[in-house]
């Protein structure tokens, strides 16, 4: 059975750009949720989406956002990019019918602003 | 809301010994789980242990354990025999039952190192 997906691995940007990244969770799970992970604030959850539909959001402002496609793959964006949204982003995916149930991590990818 | 907090940013161990991993944990649910997850240099978390609270019983993954003390709100982590392979940064993690369980609140972590 395929891991969680996440793609790119690696990306720089540029602040003011925006970055869409791309999460494929494990075959039959319908829950994604996103992650920040920074060396100062360590791991906080941005959102979940069950369904195509956004279940759970965290504390970021606006200009973080996610969407879930009916194969449940799922994308965050981030527009207008800050030094500050330099991170690691985790993905993870879970069955989301019962819970709590264990969350299946992607290996995230490495953003970078410049 | 809940809180979580590892005290210890490292930890060091020798290889076959035995090493705590301390957590606490806040929380005003009253039936809720916790869980361990350890994310090696490789950066893929995966979930080490997992504790019910209502069960008594401390839960145990082979050479993983936990001791579970409700009253005190306390989640220690265990690790027997340690191999060279457990080297990771370990996460103490609470789901919020508000939320289905997908929303973790994570501990800072703790950075172990296993000495060979």
């Amino acid at each position: 059975k395929a891991g969680v997906t996440q793609t790119p691995r690696y990306l720089i940007k540029t602040r003011g750009q925006q970055v869409t990244l791309s999460c494929s969770p494990i075959s039959g799970h319908r829950s994604v949720s996103w992650y920040q992970q920074t060396p100062g604030q360590g791991l906080q959850f941005l959102f979940e989406y069950f369904s195509e539909t956004q279940r759970n959001k965290g504390n970021f402002p606006g200009r973080f956002s996610g969407r879930q496609f009916s194969n449940s793959r799922s994308e965050m964006n981030v527009s207008t990019l800050e030094l500050g949204d330099s991170a690691l982003y985790l993905c993870a995916s879970a069955s989301g019918l019962t819970g709590p149930g264990e969350l299946f991590f992607g290996e995230g990818s490495r953003l970078t602003v410049l | 809301a809940q809180t979580v907090t590892q005290s210890q940013p490292e930890m060091s161990v020798q290889e076959a010994e035995t090493v705590t991993l301390s957590c606490t944990y806040d929380t005003s649910e009253s039936d809720y789980y916790l869980f361990w997850y350890k994310q090696p240099p490789s950066r893929q978390m995966i979930l080490v242990i997992r504790q019910e609270a209502y069960k008594q019983q401390n839960a145990t993954e082979n050479r993983f354990s936990v001791n579970f003390q409700k009253a005190a709100k306390s989640f220690s982590l265990k690790i027997s025999d340690s191999q060279l392979g457990d080297a990771a940064m370990y996460f103490c993690a609470y789901p919020s039952q508000e939320t289905s369980g997908s929303r973790l609140t994570f501990g800072e972590g703790t950075q172990l190192t296993v000495n060979p």
